[in-house]
């Protein structure tokens, strides 16, 4: 079945370090989400990929999906302490498909 | 707009009991789905549902049922729950997906559940 594997499982930072967590699909995806969950919260979504090769920036975070979509990159330029959170990415095989989520990146940063 | 409602928000189960978790949501979406999380594990799911009165399993459905009799509802139930069914479980709706439309996500608040 479909597997979507991320790496790091953690990643500790000093506040103003980038952070990157990436995100591997062992089958080619239609789109690839990201959420955000913070300590105690539920996932939120921050952004959908969908063309291959697509780059989405906001603010601080870049979003990038493979050429052969998939595989996926959430970058953080100079991480704040409310970067602090789970990402997740979430993918789906076809447009209709059913959504799998990675293992999740846990970010912590300290000031 | 309440969004996804879950109730209960935590419950604590003997070995064996059964109960059910239940999802809401008002936005009218199609899809509905049925997450748990534990730790170094993400976000697994359990099973799904594309439209009223259908439903598909998902990666980890041993153990649980669901039901959507209501597109606005989609039902979890545990029959004879085990501690290894402690966990965190969400509940998520979307729109169908139409092309490059979003389809984002919306997740409840989560249920804490505990089996002892």
């Amino acid at each position: 079945g479909q597997q979507v594997m991320q790496i790091p499982q953690y990643q500790h930072v000093q506040e103003g370090e980038d952070f990157t967590t990436y995100c591997n699909s062992s089958t080619t995806l239609s789109n690839i989400q990201w959420y955000k969950q913070r300590p105690g919260g539920h996932p939120v979504f921050l952004i959908q990929l969908v063309k291959s090769g697509e780059v989405k920036k906001q603010k601080r975070l870049t979003f990038q999906f493979g050429e052969a979509k998939k595989n996926s990159s959430l970058h953080i330029t100079a991480t704040q302490t409310t970067d602090v959170g789970t990402y997740f990415c979430a993918g789906r095989r076809t447009s209709y498909g059913k959504l799998t989520f990675g293992q999740g990146t846990i970010l912590t940063v300290h000031p | 707009n309440a969004g996804v409602t879950q109730t209960p928000k935590f419950r604590v189960l003997k070995t064996g009991q059964s109960m059910t978790l239940l999802c809401a949501q008002d936005m009218n979406h199609e899809y509905m789905y049925w997450y748990r999380q534990d730790p170094g594990m993400g976000l697994r799911l359990i099973h799904y549902s594309v439209g009223e009165g259908t439903t598909a399993k998902g990666e980890v459905p041993d153990g649980y049922n669901v039901s959507r009799l209501k597109k606005q509802n989609f039902l979890l139930g545990l029959e004879s729950a085990a501690p290894s069914q402690t966990s965190v479980y969400f509940c998520a709706s979307s729109y169908f997906p139409q092309g490059p439309k979003n389809t984002e996500a919306f997740f409840g608040q989560g249920t804490r559940l505990t089996v002892v």
